[in-house]
């Protein structure tokens, strides 16, 4: 089956830097996608891998290592926007495009 | 205008009773998409499409269905809603490797 997990919860402070893990298990593999959603709002794309090594993108980063199963999303400079639930997201090997989503991750942003 | 619009916003409705959420998109996307979201839970794929002829289940499709009248359009529908259907329903398009998301349909079954 498919399972993702990522933390329920994280908290930092405007100006540092956070680091979001994310691990899955999926039959199959076609790419880890991040995407960020505010609360009330709409999830909004942040990144995507495919293959191992970090990918940036301005503040945000992502890593993927597909031998460990594993990703992270680092967020530097935290604004006070940031705070945002981050989800995971896996497409499996059956079909491009269909997504696996983890819980997602509350960022909560202190001053 | 936003590209991928979604209604109704929010709906509360009876058990048995039978629903249908609406997608639009102006994007001229092939491929859409509806989820739900339930706390703890994150995104549940329902049903998808990769263009008007083709129609395929998600993980959760059970108790519900799906019609897609045209490329811009893509309709949800609860035939007798129960109350664990109590949710927030996204739809969404993809272009390449990003999905684009509708601001969503709360709804309620009591």
């Amino acid at each position: 089956g498919q399972n993702i997990d990522q933390p329920t919860e994280m908290t930092a402070t405007e100006g540092a830097i956070v680091q979001i893990n994310c691990t899955y298990q999926t039959s199959g593999f076609n790419g880890l996608f991040w995407y960020q959603q505010h609360a009330g709002e709409a999830p909004t794309f942040l990144s995507y891998n495919v293959l191992d090594g970090l990918e940036e993108k301005g503040r945000f980063s992502s890593f993927l290592s597909r031998s460990k199963g594993y990703s992270y999303l680092l967020l530097k400079e935290l604004q006070m926007k940031d705070s945002a639930s981050y989800l995971c997201a896996v497409s499996p090997g059956d079909s491009w495009g269909k997504l696996q989503f983890g819980a997602g991750t509350q960022v909560v942003v202190t001053p | 205008d936003a590209d991928v619009t979604q209604t109704p916003r929010n709906r509360i409705t009876k058990t048995g009773k039978r629903i249908m959420l609406e997608c639009s998109q102006t994007k001229g996307h092939d491929r859409m998409y509806w989820y739900r979201q339930d706390p703890g839970l994150g995104l549940r794929l329902i049903y998808y499409s990769f263009d008007v002829k083709d129609i395929n289940k998600g993980e959760i499709s059970d108790g519900y269905s799906v019609s897609r009248q045209a490329q811009a359009k893509f309709s949800l529908s609860l035939e007798s809603a129960i109350p664990n259907q109590t949710a927030l329903y996204f739809c969404a398009t993809q272009q390449g490797n990003e999905q684009f998301f509708g601001p969503g349909t709360r709804l309620t079954v009591l």
